[in-house]
């Protein structure tokens, strides 16, 4: 059974590019949960999607980030004119059902240049 | 709002002596709570969980964690350290509504 799923690994993008980073959930799994760790901080919960639907955005910023988890395909975090801030560490997450642990993907490291 | 401490950032222990890592959630509810293990290079892996039950749980690699409800504590245990178990722990509170509260986590480093 293959684990939560992430790429790209490692993505470098110029200030004012887009960055989109993709999430395949466990099998099964119909939870998806984003994270971001920006240096020397402990993870901050960005967004909770099931299929076709946002459940919880409370941790999305406000402007040029978005999130989808269509019907068919992985879930995709999107970041538009990104900016030096935006260099992170984005992880996702998925579970079974919504009090269960939640099984971490490898994350991707975003730098901005 | 709902917040998680971790007490100590960096520990450094020689191999064999004991651990404890404090961790406190601020939540008057019925919460869920988990320690995660990232290991140099890894992703964050699920040492273990309290859902309810009996309040001392354990999980793998030799750790355990005490749910102390009337402290909102929920402190992580090992008897003995090895140098593999350098690493960074993350103490988590799930409240229910599916999103994790982390801790800023805990820096652990083992002297062989």
């Amino acid at each position: 059974n293959a684990g939560v799923m992430q790429n790209p690994r490692h993505l470098v993008r110029r200030r004012g590019q887009e960055a989109r980073l993709r999430c395949s959930p466990m099998k099964g799994h119909s939870h998806v949960y984003w994270y971001r760790q920006l240096p020397e901080e402990g993870l901050k919960f960005m967004v909770y999607l099931q299929k076709e639907n946002i459940i919880d955005e409370s941790g999305m910023p406000k402007e040029r980030f978005s999130a989808e988890f269509p019907k068919e395909g992985p879930s995709i975090l999107r970041i538009q004119q990104v900016v030096r801030g935006d260099s992170a560490a984005y992880f996702c997450a998925s579970s079974d059902r919504l009090e269960d642990e939640q099984y971490f993907g490898p994350g991707t490291r975003l730098t901005v240049t | 709002a709902q917040s998680v401490s971790q007490h100590n950032h960096h520990v450094i222990l020689s191999e064999a002596a004991s651990l404890e890592l404090g961790c406190n959630y601020s939540y008057g509810g019925t919460v869920n709570l988990f320690w995660y293990v990232q290991y140099p290079g890894q992703h964050l892996q699920l040492l273990l969980k309290y859902f309810s039950g009996d309040p001392l749980v354990k999980g793998i690699k030799g750790f355990e964690a005490e749910f102390i409800k009337s402290k909102f504590s929920f402190n992580l245990r090992k008897p003995s350290v090895q140098w593999s178990d350098t690493a960074e722990y993350f103490c988590a509170v799930n409240t229910h509504t599916g999103k994790l509260i982390f801790g800023q986590g805990t820096t652990l480093q083992v002297k062989p």
